[in-house]
């Protein structure tokens, strides 16, 4: 079955510490995009991806990183300078960017001790 | 980024009662999403419309694409307890390449 696959589910980190959160995707989509979410607000977008190997920050990537080295693959690395991480974190893709219906996996909820 | 304003923000309705949401922005959009999204899981597509005034419907879902393209609004017919869940809109505005907007969503409470 075609789809979208985030690992861990539950993540559990401890302050000064990076901690990187898998998004895999067997669509054979091009653009991938990392959100976050907290209670009563829309998602948020950190990073997105439109082909492989390039990549554009979205309204708060400060303190989280990307790579997109496979079209399968867009991991997100949330560093210690993130100042709040503790989250609900959704990857989507889509066929491609902008205007095509963007389609999300099952999510990581990362908790900061 | 700027977000869609979207309401009501809940709804407690009985079952087989309809339900009806709707979702603004000052920006043009080409584009609109519908999901829904249960506790501790990702969202998942309802309905996707294209074209101003376009009215498309998903078994007892009905959505649709307002005239103006400011707009966009969900009805659930005739409710049933699975129908819990966040509904949220969502799409790319014109003005804004590459980023979707979002609407912080509507919780929708089904009681028997």
């Amino acid at each position: 079955d075609g789809g979208i696959t985030q690992s861990p589910k539950y993540l559990f980190r401890k302050e000064g510490q990076n901690v990187t959160l898998s998004c895999e995707q067997n669509l054979n989509h091009d653009a991938m995009y990392w959100y976050r979410q907290d209670p009563g607000q829309g998602l948020r977008l950190i990073y997105y991806s439109q082909i492989v190997n390039d990549f554009q920050k979205g309204d708060i990537a400060e303190g989280y990183s990307v790579s997109r080295e496979k079209k399968e693959s867009f991991p997100l690395t949330v560093t210690s300078a993130q100042k709040n991480p503790t989250a609900f974190y959704l990857c989507a893709s889509s066929i491609r960017g902008y205007y095509n219906e963007q389609f999300f996996g099952p999510g990581t909820r990362l908790t900061v001790l | 980024g700027q977000q869609l304003n979207q309401s009501p923000q809940s709804m407690f309705i009985q079952e087989g009662e309809d339900v009806s949401m709707n979702c603004t922005s000052s920006s043009i959009f080409n584009t609109w999403l519908w999901y829904k999204q249960d506790p501790g899981e990702g969202p998942v597509l309802l309905i996707a419309l294209y074209k101003a005034g376009e009215l498309t419907s998903n078994g007892r879902l009905t959505a649709q694409f307002g005239i103006t393209r400011k707009d966009s609004f969900l009805n659930i017919s005739a409710s049933i307890p699975s129908d819990v869940g966040i509904y949220f809109c969502a799409g790319p505005p014109t003005d804004s390449w590459g980023k979707f907007q979002f609407g912080a969503g509507t919780q929708v409470v089904v009681t028997p």
